[in-house]
């Protein structure tokens, strides 16, 4: 089985400072993706940043960055130069070279940036 | 706009009426997949076509929810007999699968917000 934890129910963050989202991963498939999606207050879900598993580089999506730790099973994402338009939830998901390739979804993380 | 669009965007009903949602991909999109998601949770897997074939249903699905895409296009997503517990938003992804899994980002529609009273 397949399992994304998000332990950060909610975060703050002053406007421009960074900020990480923390993400661990469960999965006995040796090769898996992992994504960042942004989904602000109006309910659309917007993708972030990508991982694979056999990436031997973190990912870098402009001001995204993934924290990518193989041996923990950890995907962190981190926000450089915080935006209040940066205020949303943020999950992290996982897909697995399996049948079906659905993703599976944490819970979520609620960013608030203060201004 | 050439992105995944969701209609509609809410639905109120009483319990023990069907619904039906539909979802238009992305236009050169294979797979097509469909989320269901409560509130403060992250979505949940319901259900994936790629083309007109539904590959996967989740234990989610229950035998009262029944998706189709019978053109390998548009896919309509509808509850039978709805209950108090299907309220959520119900949303819909499609990605062009292409090269080596695992990576084939999905594409998110808006949503559909539904309420059973």
């Amino acid at each position: 089985a397949q399992k994304i934890t998000q332990t950060q129910p909610g975060m703050f963050v002053q406007e421009k400072e960074a900020v990480t989202l923390d993400c661990t991963y469960d999965t006995s498939d040796q090769s898996y993706g992992l994504f960042w999606y942004k989904q602000p207050s109006s309910g659309e879900m917007i993708f972030l940043i990508y991982q694979g598993s056999y990436d031997e580089q973190n990912a870098t999506e402009g001001r995204y960055s993934l924290n990518f730790q193989k041996a923990r099973k950890s995907a962190n994402l981190v926000i450089s130069a915080s935006q209040l338009g940066d205020s949303a939830m943020y999950f992290c998901a996982m897909r697995a070279d399996n049948y079906g390739q659905n993703f599976v979804f944490g819970p979520g993380t609620r960013l608030s940036v203060l201004p | 706009d050439t992105g995944v669009s969701q209609d509609p965007r809410h639905k109120i009903t009483k319990r023990g009426q069907n619904v039906t949602f539909r979802c238009d991909p992305i236009s050169e999109h294979n797979r097509l997949y469909w989320y269901r998601q409560t509130l403060g949770q992250g979505p949940e897997f319901l259900t994936y076509f790629q083309n007109e074939a539904q590959l996967e249903k989740s234990r989610l699905l229950s035998d009262r929810f029944s998706a189709e895409r019978p053109k390998g296009s548009f896919s309509t997503l509808e509850i039978q007999r709805t209950e108090q517990g299907d309220s959520a938003m119900y949303l819909c992804a499609s990605s062009l699968n292409y090269g080596s899994p695992p990576y084939n980002e999905q594409f998110f529609g808006p949503g559909t917000r539904l309420t059973v009273l």
